[in-house]
């Protein structure tokens, strides 16, 4: 079974511009998680999607948003990029069968830097 | 407040020798308590879990984890260290929202000497 994968992995953008993040989770999997890790701040909760909807979002500005479609693939988009933004940015998928607790499976990343 | 503390930044073994790393979480109930691996420009893998039962979890690549409710700790050990388990290790909380969420510890970053 083919793992969660992001595209793209590299992406340098200038401040002020947008940005959109694709993640595509494993075959069967419903919930799709975002998380920011930066060496400042660790790894950071952005925001879970499940059944197209967002189900908890983690304590981050209005600019980022995300959205899931019905195949759960999933996208993030930041706009108005700032300099803090720069971030691996991973994206995690579970079954949910459960409300909380299911094993999340992460992508290896997208590395977004902003210059 | 709520959170995960994984208080050593850096830890150098030789290769070998045993190895735990720490983890102690700070929430009003059990939690589902995780533990992953990150190889440098590499994504988060799932070493193991905890969500109720046997204290003590196996987990792959040798890896076993114990439960402790009493000291809210979730230590990481592996009885013989090998080069290739170079990496930074996170030990996670599901806070059991009814949600998928995780909290990460800071990490801990292993260093692996010869």
């Amino acid at each position: 079974k083919a793992g969660v994968t992001q595209t793209p992995r590299y992406l340098i953008k200038t401040r002020g511009q947008q940005v959109t993040l694709s993640c595509s989770p494993i075959s069967g999997h419903r919930s799709v998680s975002w998380y920011q890790q930066t060496p400042g701040q660790g790894l950071q909760f952005l925001f879970e999607y499940f059944s197209e909807t967002q189900r908890n979002k983690g304590n981050f500005p209005g600019r980022f948003s995300g959205r899931q479609f019905s195949n759960s693939r999933s996208e993030m988009n930041v706009s108005t990029l700032e300099l803090g933004d720069s971030a691996l940015y991973l994206c995690a998928s579970s079954l949910a069968l459960t409300g909380s607790g299911d094993e999340q499976y992460f992508g290896p990343g997208t590395r977004l830097t902003v210059t | 407040a709520q959170s995960v503390t994984q208080p050593d930044i850096h830890i150098t073994v030789s290769e070998g020798a045993s190895l735990e790393l720490r983890c102690n979480y700070s929430y009003g109930a059990t939690p589902y308590l995780f533990w992953y691996v990150q190889s440098p420009g590499q994504g988060l893998q799932l070493l193991l879990k905890y969500f109720s039962g046997d204290t003590l979890v196996q987990g792959i690549k040798g890896f076993e984890a114990e439960f402790k409710r009493s000291q809210s700790s979730f230590n990481l050990r592996k009885p013989s260290v090998h080069w290739s388990d170079a990496a930074e290790y996170f030990c996670a909380v599901d806070p059991n929202t009814g949600f998928q969420k995780l909290v990460f510890g800071t990490g801990t970053r292993l260093l692996v000497s010869p």
